[in-house]
């Protein structure tokens, strides 16, 4: 199947600093991708919608001046935390699909363990 | 927008038993419904999906039925193992290109 990298696979980082996380489609284009959270034994979240070339779109409650996402290319998306808490801790994952129809599967990024210290 | 329920949120049976993971989604527009496996700290897994011009897909022990009408879909482990022990994930889409939505998901453990 098709082959989605998400880098870094851990970061650590102090409390009011930004990180920034990669979401790279390897061998596909993706005009849109997701970002998802996954607190400890939780479900996944979706965070937003990333659209190639526009603005991405935010589910409910999630704050888009606190995560900027940005999708410069048909292959790269990045989820910045701006000024991070110790509430940000988490694991954020992205996904991409082939978008034209029959193609159905979704494939995942390893994900990415932000702990905010 | 899309809701996906899934029940029980553990279970846990006896190595050669049978496990049965049920979910419910709300959106009658969904067309494509995934099941995941996902192990601690990484991505989840697909182990089956269907769309929903299929009433029932299978592959060696797993199974995945889909009733359209009542809107809900579940997954059917056979003969479990030990390996199986995990925790699984449904999930619902519509269109292609759309996110999937997840439910809570089910901590499976099989005792040998």
């Amino acid at each position: 199947g098709a082959v989605v990298s998400q880098h870094p696979s851990r970061v650590i980082c102090k409390s009011g600093t930004s990180v920034k996380i990669e979401c790279r489609s390897l061998d596909f284009q993706a005009t849109t991708m997701f970002w998802y959270r996954q607190f400890p034994k939780q479900s996944l979240m979706l965070m937003a919608t990333s659209n190639e070339g526009s603005k991405a779109t935010y589910e409910q409650g999630v704050e888009k001046d606190k995560f900027l996402i940005n999708h410069a290319s048909l292959t790269l998306s990045t989820l910045t935390v701006t000024s991070a808490h110790p509430e940000d801790s988490s694991f954020y994952i992205c996904s991409a699909s082939v978008s034209e129809w029959p193609y159905t599967e979704a494939f995942f990024g390893q994900g990415t363990r932000l702990t905010v210290v | 927008g899309e809701n996906v329920e899934q029940h029980p949120s553990t279970l846990s049976v006896q190595e050669g038993d049978s496990a049965v993971i049920k979910c419910t989604y709300s959106d009658s527009a969904s067309n494509y419904f995934p099941w995941y496996k996902q192990e601690l700290g990484k991505r989840p897994q697909l182990i089956i999906d269907i769309r929903s011009n299929v009433g029932e897909k299978k592959d060696q022990r797993i199974a995945v039925t889909l009733n359209k009408t009542a809107k809900h879909f579940s997954l059917h482990i056979t003969e479990t193992q030990p390996e199986d022990s995990a925790v699984y994930f449904c999930a619902a889409r519509g269109q292609a290109g759309t996110a999937l939505i997840f439910g809570k998901g089910t901590t499976l453990s099989v005792s040998s």
